[in-house]
């Protein structure tokens, strides 16, 4: 089947500093992936659509200066969290949807912790 | 009130036993449903989905869906204790966008 491959799966960094989250499609081209963010025991919630060749689409309430992210390819696009804050610690999934299927494939994650 | 809505347990069952979880949800645009389970510090795995109302089943999973009353649930039979687990239900329509529901945390017991 089909597989995201998302790293790191665990980021620990200072406050005040960037962090880059990769999702890659392995073995199928993804022309749309998206970015979620997870709390503990509270669900996923989108944060933007990531397309490739194109500038995403940010969900409401999303800092898009905060949360770059770019989609060069048509199996990598990356998350930049720029300036992290302690508030900015959470859990990162990334999906992708493979050829026209309907349940989109999910990455393992990313723990971001800023210290 | 949430698009989603989903009861976050816990719940514990015997080894064996049958699982229900149950999800509902008060936008008419959804059209697709998923079941995903999800362990812990892990991505999302997609178990199944359905298309409009009806049944699915894919082994020991059977995932139904009703429109009419917005409810969609998913039946885990003979269940182990690998099934345990938090199960999440999502939810799209025309928009091409997943909404989750906050995840129903399973244990079973052996």
């Amino acid at each position: 089947g089909a597989v995201v491959s998302q790293h790191p799966s665990r980021v620990i960094c200072k406050s005040g500093t960037s962090v880059k989250i990769e999702c890659r499609s392995l073995d199928f081209q993804a022309t749309t992936m998206f970015w979620y963010r997870q709390f503990p025991k509270q669900s996923l919630m989108l944060m933007a659509t990531s397309n490739e060749g194109s500038k995403a689409t940010y969900e409401q309430g999303v800092e898009k200066d905060k949360f770059l992210i770019n989609h060069a390819s048509l199996t990598l696009s990356t998350l930049t969290v720029t300036s992290a804050h302690p508030e900015d610690s959470s859990f990162y999934i990334c999906s992708a949807q493979h050829g026209t299927e309907k349940g989109y494939t999910f990455g393992s994650g990313t723990r971001l912790t800023v210290v | 009130q949430k698009e989603v809505e989903q009861d976050p347990g816990p719940l514990s069952v015997p080894e064996g036993a049958i699982v229900s979880l149950n999800c509902t949800y008060s936008n008419s645009a959804f059209q697709y449903f998923m079941w995903y389970r999800q362990y812990s510090r892990k991505g999302p795995e997609l178990l199944m989905y359905t298309y409009s109302s009806g049944n699915k089943e894919d082994g020991r999973f059977t995932a139904q869906v009703d429109k009419s009353s917005k409810y969609i649930s998913l039946f885990i039979r003979d269940s182990q204790p690998s099934d345990s687990a938090t199960y999440l239900c999502a939810m799209m329509g025309g928009n091409e966008k997943l909404t989750f529901g906050t995840g129903t945390r399973l244990t079973i017991i052996p």
